[in-house]
């Protein structure tokens, strides 16, 4: 199976831009989150997508979003960027609807904002 | 909310000597994951843990879980330059209901020299 796919790998981008970035889940795999990785926060999850509805929320501001699509795919969105937005994002499928899934990373986004 | 710390920050050691990292959870956990990191890479799944007490071994690896379910460790024996990464340890942090959220440890970061 191919693993978890993530698009674009880089970007830049500047202060109040938006930016949305992809995933796409290993297949067969239902639960997509997402996380945010920074030098000084660490990993920080974001949210969680299962059958398209919004699962699990992380103490992130309203200017990220993200969706789920019917073949599991997903999407998050960052509006009105800011510096400290720089991060590499990381996408995480996992199987089926359970508290114990291993999570399978995809090889992230990184995003920085000038 | 739920933390997750984890020490030592960093670890340097000589190629050949031991490395343990430690983590340890606010709050308890219903089962314990350990990912690990390399230069550049995205999290990889190592384990994971779900008995009070458990005890497996890949290797040269070596993961606990503490009886109060609270604490982990992983210890690696002579510590290889293949070693080289950041190891977290993550524990489900979602809503009772169920679904995917992992609470990420702060992570050590291991270098090997030889």
């Amino acid at each position: 199976k191919a693993g978890v796919t993530q698009t674009p790998r880089y970007l830049i981008k500047t202060r109040g831009q938006q930016v949305t970035l992809s995933c796409s889940p290993i297949s067969g795999h239902r639960s997509v989150s997402w996380y945010q990785q920074t030098p000084g926060q660490g990993l920080q999850f974001l949210f969680e997508y299962f059958s398209e509805t919004q699962r699990n929320k992380g103490n992130f501001p309203g200017r990220f979003s993200g969706r789920q699509f019917s073949n599991s795919r997903s999407e998050m969105n960052v509006s009105t960027l800011e510096l400290g937005d720089s991060a590499l994002y990381l996408c995480a499928s996992s199987p089926a609807d359970s508290r114990t899934d291993t999570q399978y990373f995809g090889p992230g986004t990184r995003l920085t904002v000038l | 909310g739920q933390q997750v710390m984890q020490i030592p920050q960093y670890q340097h050691v000589q190629e050949g000597e031991d490395f343990t990292t430690y983590c340890n959870s606010s709050t308890t956990l219903s089962n314990i994951q350990w990912y690990k990191q390399r230069p550049g890479g995205h999290p990889v799944f190592l384990i994971q843990l779900v008995k009070s007490g458990e005890v497996k071994k890949q290797k040269r690896l070596t993961f606990q879980f503490g009886e109060a379910k609270k604490n982990s460790s992983l210890h690696i024996t002579a510590t290889q330059t293949t070693d080289v990464g950041t190891y977290f340890c993550a524990g489900p942090g979602g809503l009772t209901g169920g679904g995917n959220k992992l609470t990420f440890g702060t992570g050590t970061q291991l270098k090997v020299e030889l």
